[in-house]
């Protein structure tokens, strides 16, 4: 089985351009998460995918980032523009549902960098 | 609301020796309790949890984590490393019976085995 598929595993920008992450998770995991890693500290979630609804965007940054998943199956998450503070890595996860008690399946993420 | 606090950032050990990584966690309700792990170039993989019954949990790789309800932890162990141990280790909480989008994790302790 296929695991969560996360691309481009890195990415260098300059500041105030565009960029985009996309993600696969899990086939049949209908819960996908974004998380945000910032070096030496531990993931922190940026938005909650139920199928196509997000359900809880509470955390992502609405002024530059924005996120889809239009099927209810691959996402793409985007920061337009980018800034210097947002290199870090971007990790996406699925699980099986909201009641699934905490087994995330988390991808390798997306390492930004913003020059 | 749960948070979670890995005092080491990183722990240095020798081959075959024991190993603790700590972990204490405050909440106001029940938790389910999580470590994970990431092992170098790879993404997060759950390593054991703690939902209810048994405050022992063990993996499969010789790691265990004991619930201390009274001292608020959820200590990692093992009692020989081996080199493939060498990863970060994550300590997570959720509280009961929460949807796995309430996972908070810990910020990390890096785990290297010397020769």
């Amino acid at each position: 089985e296929a695991g969560v598929v996360q691309s481009p595993r890195y990415k260098i920008i300059e500041k105030k351009q565009p960029v985009a992450f996309w993600c696969n998770p899990i086939s049949g995991h209908n819960t996908l998460y974004w998380y945000l890693q910032n070096l030496g500290q531990g993931p922190e979630l940026l938005i909650r995918y139920e199928n196509e609804e997000a359900v809880d965007d509470s955390q992502l940054p609405k002024d530059r980032f924005s996120a889809e998943r239009l099927k209810g199956v691959d996402s793409t998450l985007k920061i337009q523009p980018a800034e210097l503070g947002d290199s870090a890595v971007y990790l996406c996860a699925s699980s099986s549902g909201p009641r699934s008690t905490g087994e995330l399946f988390f991808g390798e993420g997306s390492r930004l960098t913003v020059l | 609301a749960q948070s979670v606090t890995q005092l080491d950032s990183q722990v240095p050990v020798f081959e075959e020796a024991p190993v603790e990584l700590r972990c204490n966690y405050s909440s106001s309700v029940s938790v389910y309790l999580f470590w994970y792990v990431q092992y170098p170039n790879q993404g997060l993989q759950l390593l054991l949890k703690y939902l209810s019954g048994s405050t022992l949990v063990k993996s499969i790789n010789g790691f265990e984590a004991e619930f201390n309800k009274s001292q608020t932890s959820f200590h990692l162990r093992k009692p020989s490393v081996h080199i493939s141990d060498t990863a970060e280790y994550f300590c997570a909480v959720s509280g009961y019976r929460s949807s796995a989008s309430k996972i908070i994790f810990g910020s990390g302790t890096r785990l290297s085995i010397r020769p």
